[in-house]
């Protein structure tokens, strides 16, 4: 059964923190690696890692693959208050379709 | 700008009703995906359907039954609703597979008393 592991679960950080979120992953026939934000509601795209993209990086966010270790680091700089939320990792392997969601980090950033 | 729509966004059902959840996008996705999410559980993938007329089940399928009837609408029907599918639902969409980024929903809040 294919596994995704997000860790910590929770995190509280002061303004102009840099955090770094954590995702290990046991699969059959990785294929890709997606983080993802969700705030109140709906979950909105960050990045998507593959064997030929290790590293993606947007403003103060930067994520990367290593495919040796099975796992993804998500790094958010300088943190502001907006950026509480939910991080979640999936992870996309074996057959068609399948893509398992981790359980998520819950960030909270205060002033 | 629309995305992807949700109807309704909350509902309360009592154990043995019926009831239909809608999902409409408007970006000419082939892909179209039912997820619950659960305290701790993660988003679990319900059904999910790969074009107009054909529809899968996914992980936690039990319960549900769906229909993609229309390329831009995807149906998600509880037949006899029971108190463990209280959750919150999302639909998602994307271009081609889930490798790719997927857009999601509002959610559904439904509550089965």
């Amino acid at each position: 059964e294919d596994k995704v592991v997000q860790s910590p679960l929770s995190l509280v950080v002061h303004e102009g923190d840099t955090v770094t979120l954590n995702c290990s992953y046991e699969v059959t026939n990785f294929r890709s690696l997606l983080w993802y934000k969700q705030e109140k509601k709906a979950p909105t795209f960050l990045f998507m890692l593959t064997s030929s993209g290790i590293e993606k990086k947007s403003g103060r966010l930067s994520s990367i693959l290593d495919k040796k270790e099975l796992s993804s680091i998500l790094n958010i700089t300088a943190t502001q208050t907006g950026d509480s939320a939910i991080y979640l990792c999936a992870v996309e392997a074996g057959g068609y379709q399948k893509v398992t969601f981790g359980t998520g980090t819950k960030l909270q950033v205060i002033p | 700008n629309a995305g992807v729509t949700q109807t309704p966004k909350f509902r309360v059902l009592k154990t043995g009703q019926s009831m239909t959840l809608l999902c409409a996008q408007d970006m000419n996705h082939e892909y179209m995906y039912w997820y619950r999410q659960d305290p701790g559980m993660g988003l679990r993938l319900i059904h999910y359907s790969v074009g107009e007329g054909t529809t899968a089940k996914g992980e936690v399928p039990d319960g549900y039954n769906v229909s993609r009837l229309k390329k831009q609408n995807f149906l998600l029907g509880l037949e006899s609703a029971a108190p463990s599918q209280t959750s919150v639902y999302f639909c998602a969409s994307s271009y081609s597979t889930p490798g790719g980024e997927a857009f999601f929903g509002q959610g559904t809040r439904l509550t089965v008393v």
